[in-house]
């Protein structure tokens, strides 16, 4: 069981917006702004999508963006695009320089 | 452009010791850095497995703690990752990423392609 709790799967059809939310605790999301999302597509290694809650890092495009309220991330996609389908996961810094991810969420363009 | 590759046996006997390797190019470990190994268990999520600093200091995930040790070799630009008594449960593609922040190991900005370790007899 992941110490993070994302949804198992979102869907949304070309061009439209969605949202993967990501639920921790006071003890990690809730008490650093250290929350980083990453991007998977099959059988490849995790990208780095969003770090630091809501900065991007070079060459990742401005249709995505993080934020945070309280216990819970949320990484948002505008304008979806077919290559956008993958799987996300949430990460929290844990305090002790430990970390801790979510489950996953497949995000599937229909 | 910095590099990582990941190596070691594809195959390990239940109760034995996983042991890989991650070769570093385009950059000296030496240089400064946090380095680290995540685990992702077929058709399952990532699970953060450690870090180290350039300078030997480890960090491990409280639930592996008793079983991982991470070193680096400067010498070698690389780092390694041992579990013990291993277990099927931990049959995973195993990757190694660099720390993107040289204050605090938050995030993984390059990663490895991953090799996948099976535990069987």
């Amino acid at each position: 069981q992941s110490a993070l709790t994302q949804p198992a799967s979102v869907s949304g059809s070309p061009g439209q917006s969605i949202t993967i939310s990501c639920t921790g605790t006071s003890s990690d999301v809730g008490s650093y702004n250290l929350v980083s999302w990453y991007q998977q597509h099959p059988g490849k290694a995790p990208k780095l999508m969003i770090y630091e809650v809501s900065k991007r890092p070079s060459g990742v495009s401005n249709r995505f963006s993080g934020s945070k309220s309280g216990n819970t991330a949320s990484l948002t996609i505008s304008g979806l695009q077919a290559e956008d389908e993958a799987d996300y996961y949430c990460c929290s810094y844990a305090g002790s320089s430990t970390l801790e991810f979510g489950g996953g969420t497949k995000l599937t363009v229909l | 452009q910095v590099q990582l590759q990941e190596s070691g046996p594809g195959l390990v006997k239940p109760s034995e010791t996983l042991s890989l390797t991650c070769a570093v190019s385009g950059y000296s470990i030496s240089s400064g850095y946090y380095w680290g190994w995540i685990r992702q268990p077929p058709g399952k999520g990532l699970e953060w497995i450690g870090s180290i600093y350039h300078s030997g200091s480890t960090y491990y995930n409280p639930s592996l703690k008793s079983r991982v040790t991470i070193s680096v070799d400067t010498s070698k630009n690389q780092f390694s990752l041992k579990l013990s008594s291993v277990t099927a449960a931990d049959t995973a593609v195993y990757y190694c990423a660099r720390v993107r922040s040289i204050v605090v190991v938050a995030d993984f900005d390059y990663w490895g392609q991953g090799t996948l370790v099976t535990v069987s007899s």
